[in-house]
């Protein structure tokens, strides 16, 4: 069974840039979640999809941050504009449903912003 | 790939013996708790989940002990191996039927040869 699949694994982006990662969950999971792993800390929760529906968003900074999920399959996480705080590493994970089941993380993308 | 925790907890233990990795988690509502495995540039692997209403849980070379009453969670690993170097992270999931998983700030496991 292939694992989550995130692209690019690290991106450098000048302060005030915007940036894209995208994340393609194991085949067949409904749910999708993107954290944030600042280094030295444990990963937080950004977004929570079920399907194509956000399930929770509540520590997604919306003033800068957006995601999708249009076909309930691949998800994209944005940034714009980036600031020296966004540096961190980006990880999806999937779940075959929202509850107490296993979430499969991928690799994560790892954003420097200068 | 980069380095996670660099200024995590460490925990050093000599490779056969038992390790204990311990934390404390935040919300007494929680009734659910996993147990990760990180390695350097990789993300965070599932190890052991307990719900609320058991107090030990085994799997393979691991246990997990929870206590309620001091909103604590430890994770016993046997005849601790390399390959078990890590950084270990609990999580929440903040609140019962929720799932809004909340990781703990984690340990750095080192396995002395």
């Amino acid at each position: 069974e292939a694992g989550v699949a995130q692209s690019p694994r690290y991106k450098i982006i000048e302060k005030r840039q915007s940036v894209a990662f995208w994340c393609n969950p194991i085949s067949g999971h409904a749910t999708l979640y993107w954290y944030q792993q600042i280094l030295g800390q444990g990963p937080k929760l950004l977004i929570q999809f079920q399907n194509n529906g956000v399930v929770d968003d509540s520590q997604l900074p919306k003033d800068r941050f957006s995601a999708e999920r249009l076909k309930g399959v691949d998800s994209t996480l944005k940034i714009q504009p980036a600031k020296l705080e966004d540096s961190a590493v980006y990880l999806c994970a999937s779940s075959l449903r929202t509850g107490a089941y296993e979430q499969y993380f991928g690799p994560g993308t790892r954003l420097t912003v200068t | 790939g980069e380095s996670v925790g660099l200024h995590l907890p460490t925990l050093s233990v000599q490779e056969g013996d038992n390790s204990i990795i311990n934390c404390a988690y935040s919300n007494s509502a929680s009734d659910y708790f996993i147990w990760y495995k990180q390695e350097s540039g990789k993300g965070p692997q599932f190890i052991i989940d307990i719900r609320s209403n058991m107090d030990k849980r085994q799997g393979q070379r691991v246990t997990v002990l929870l206590n309620k009453t001091v909103k604590h969670l430890s994770l016993q690993i046997a005849a601790t191996q390399p390959g078990d170097s890590a950084v270990y992270f609990c999580a929440e999931n903040g609140s019962s039927g929720t799932y809004k998983y909340i990781f703990g700030t984690g340990t750095r496991l080192k396995v002395l040869a």
